[in-house]
């Protein structure tokens, strides 16, 4: 059963473009929400991550914003470049005891054309 | 630092043959993850070490499927008999308590079961 259901799969914009990206949750236990950023060959890296007691992150060019009560949060990236282009994964967890174990969506892949 | 090192970096092999995936921890890192990822089903968690113990296996497919870690600097994942179906690219990721959650991935090895 998929925790974390993330939209869309793939997304192209143009230069310049806003694309925003999608997660919902359904465990109201998870405390920790990272955005992690894969190019192609290579593992992915984080690229972003919220706790719940903020709605909104932004670390240069990528927002995260999050909603509890909707249960849901998202990646908005500002100014996108074709550098961009990559898959991004959404992610939860909970924190409990010595729990590490991350909860992932299936990715969105992401071409920013020039 | 190296970053997590993995070996080998592809591998192609029969149908009932043993293979046999490495990983390198980064230095100092005490939590371990063992990755599989496919187009179909994204990234699956097989299992996680803390401290070179296994913490949660659920995610490993069957009996064919086997991880150690028999020091904080060495692990295995393990598959006999190989299927095609298992044809993917296999991450390993490590991290530290405390360090904020953040995972870092190795490049992967891509399998590929003839």
């Amino acid at each position: 059963q998929q925790q974390v259901k993330q939209s869309p799969q793939s997304l192209i914009v143009q230069k310049g473009g806003i694309p925003i990206i999608n997660c919902a949750y359904e465990n109201t236990a998870f405390d920790y929400f990272p955005w992690y950023q894969q190019f192609p060959g290579k593992g992915p890296a984080l690229l972003i991550a919220i706790r719940p007691d903020v709605s909104e992150k932004k670390e240069g060019r990528f927002t995260i914003s999050f909603n509890k009560s909707a249960k849901q949060f998202s990646l908005h990236i500002m100014d996108s470049q074709p550098g961009d282009s990559a898959t991004y994964f959404c992610a939860a967890s909970t924190r409990a005891g010595n729990n590490r174990k991350l909860i992932w969506g299936l990715g969105t892949s992401l071409a920013v054309n020039p | 630092d190296a970053g997590v090192i993995q070996s080998p970096r592809h591998e192609v092999t029969e149908m009932g043959q043993e293979v046999t995936l490495r990983c390198k921890p980064i230095s100092g890192h005490d939590y371990l993850f063992w990755y599989r990822q496919t187009m179909m089903r994204g990234l699956e968690l097989l299992i996680y070490f803390n401290n070179n113990v296994p913490i949660d296996d659920s995610g490993m497919p069957e009996d064919r499927f086997s991880a150690k870690m028999p020091n904080a600097s060495f692990s295995t994942l393990k598959i006999q008999p190989s299927e095609p179906r298992d044809s993917a690219v296999y991450f390993c990721a490590s991290s530290v308590a405390g360090g904020g959650d953040e995972q870092f991935f190795g490049p992967g090895t891509r399998l590929t079961v003839l």
